[in-house]
């Protein structure tokens, strides 16, 4: 069955620093990853996917993520974060189950950024 | 705009005492899903509908119910909530059950509050 992994409950970083939020798969057919925020008392939003072609993918609000096989990694990234940032990160994957791919979310990762 | 609406926002019942959850989209899509998410978790799949076909999860407890009059419209019955019940509900549509082709839109979410 596919799973995903996220390492960190909670990250928090200064205004300006880099965000680095990290996935792990695991996935027996090659996978189709996700992530999605959620902002307080919202719903999720899709930030970018994985869908086999490119293996750096850019998404919107600044946020990119890197594919890579040999780690089974879908870390997300940001350069320079920013106070509009702080929300819950979910990374995801399509899971084949019953005749359709449902997804399967991660625990979260709650990202807190500081002045 | 084109979206998915949730009503109410919040939501307080009493234990025992039964409560429907509402959900509309005006993306014409096939697929409505249903969602719990607690506090601090994933989402956690519940149901969905494709187009009138109900598919549910196997872990889904009996107690929890869902309607499509429409293609518009699904509703989450929940027939005798418990203090366990206590969550967000959230509501989200999709042109296909093909989580790989097709993204899942997400309604703002119902908190559902149990006294």
């Amino acid at each position: 069955a596919q799973s995903v992994t996220q390492l960190g409950s909670h990250v928090s970083v200064s205004e300006g620093a880099l965000v680095l939020l990290r996935c792990n798969y695991s996935s027996s057919v090659p996978p189709y990853l996700f992530w999605y925020v959620q902002y307080p008392n919202q719903g999720l939003q899709l930030l970018l996917k994985y869908t086999s072609a490119a293996t750096l993918v850019k998404g919107i609000n600044g946020f990119e993520a890197e594919f890579k096989k040999s780690e089974t990694s879908f870390h997300l990234t940001k350069p320079s974060a920013h106070m509009s940032d702080a929300a819950e990160y979910f990374c995801a994957v399509s899971s084949p189950s019953g005749g359709y791919n449902k997804l399967i979310f991660g625990a979260g990762t709650r990202l807190a950024v500081h002045p | 705009d084109a979206m998915v609406i949730q009503n109410p926002r919040y939501q307080v019942t009493q234990f025992g005492k039964p409560v429907t959850l509402s959900c509309s989209q005006t993306l014409n899509h096939n697929v409505m899903y249903w969602y719990q998410q607690k506090s601090s978790q994933a989402p956690k799949l519940l149901f969905h509908y494709y187009d009138k076909d109900f598919n549910n999860e196997a872990d889904t407890p009996d107690n929890f119910q869902s309607r499509r009059p429409n293609t518009s419209f699904c509703f989450l019955d929940i027939r005798s909530p418990g203090l366990g019940d206590a969550a967000m509900y959230l509501c989200a549509t999709s042109r296909t059950r093909d989580s790989r082709g097709h993204e899942q839109f997400f309604g703002p979410g119902t908190r559902l509050t149990v006294l």
